[in-house]
């Protein structure tokens, strides 16, 4: 089935260290990917999402692209912030992306020290 | 405008008590869904609703779980009786009629059954 991977946390980085989170999927047909991002105390953001293969996504500057040739959407940032520590969760849909019934990954947390 | 609330925020009870969990979405949203994150694993979708009919309800665990939304207003998820594998973080989210209009989380209700 429909599913994504994505690396293992804890993640800790100091300040303006560059930030990768990998990010893998297996799907049927051509799923819309997304990055969320949960603050603390807080409920799941939107980050970026991409839509269809070689789309780069984009936001506060992190990015991600779609590869289709390596079932891919790494999240990269290349100076990382204390304001960055949460937990990220890579995810997709496959019902033509409206978002709803997404398929998450579980979730990496990120601590930035400064 | 305001975004989508849940309560409790927290919420401790025993094994075989029946707990109800309340997510009022934003105002407006038809689509409404229910995910699930058990400690350390993905989070799971649950189910969705159009306006008060479930749209799709493949994610319910089993039928210890009863989803409402009455009138198509706010929805309630009622546990019956609770078991320790339900303890988990439970989050709501809603969304308006366009395709590709965005998801809005709300901050999730911590479940724990002891």
């Amino acid at each position: 089935g429909d599913s994504v991977t994505q690396m293992e946390g804890p993640v800790t980085l100091s300040e303006e260290a560059f930030l990768t989170i990998n990010c893998t999927y297996t799907a049927t047909g051509y799923p819309s990917l997304f990055w969320y991002v949960q603050y603390p105390g807080e409920g799941l953001q939107l980050l970026l999402k991409a839509t269809k293969a070689d789309d780069k996504g984009s936001n506060k500057g992190f990015e991600a692209t779609y590869r289709k040739e390596t079932t891919s959407f790494h999240l990269e940032k290349g100076s990382v912030q204390v304001s960055d520590s949460a937990v990220y969760f890579c995810a997709l849909t496959i019902d033509g992306g409206s978002q709803g019934n997404l398929i998450f990954g579980k979730g990496t947390k990120l601590s930035v020290k400064p | 405008e305001a975004g989508v609330t849940q309560f409790p925020s927290h919420s401790v009870i025993e094994k075989g008590q029946t707990v109800t969990l309340r997510c009022d979405p934003i105002s407006g949203h038809d689509n409404l869904y229910w995910y699930r994150r058990v400690m350390g694993k993905e989070i799971k979708f649950l189910l969705h609703f159009v306006k008060e009919s479930k749209q799709d309800e493949s994610g319910m665990p089993n039928n210890r779980f009863l989803a409402e939304r009455t009138g198509g207003t706010y929805s309630t998820l009622k546990v019956q009786p609770a078991e320790l594998e339900d303890s988990g973080v439970y989050f709501c989210a809603s969304r308006g009629k366009r395709v590709n209009s965005p998801l809005h989380f709300g901050n999730g209700t911590r479940l724990t059954v002891t």
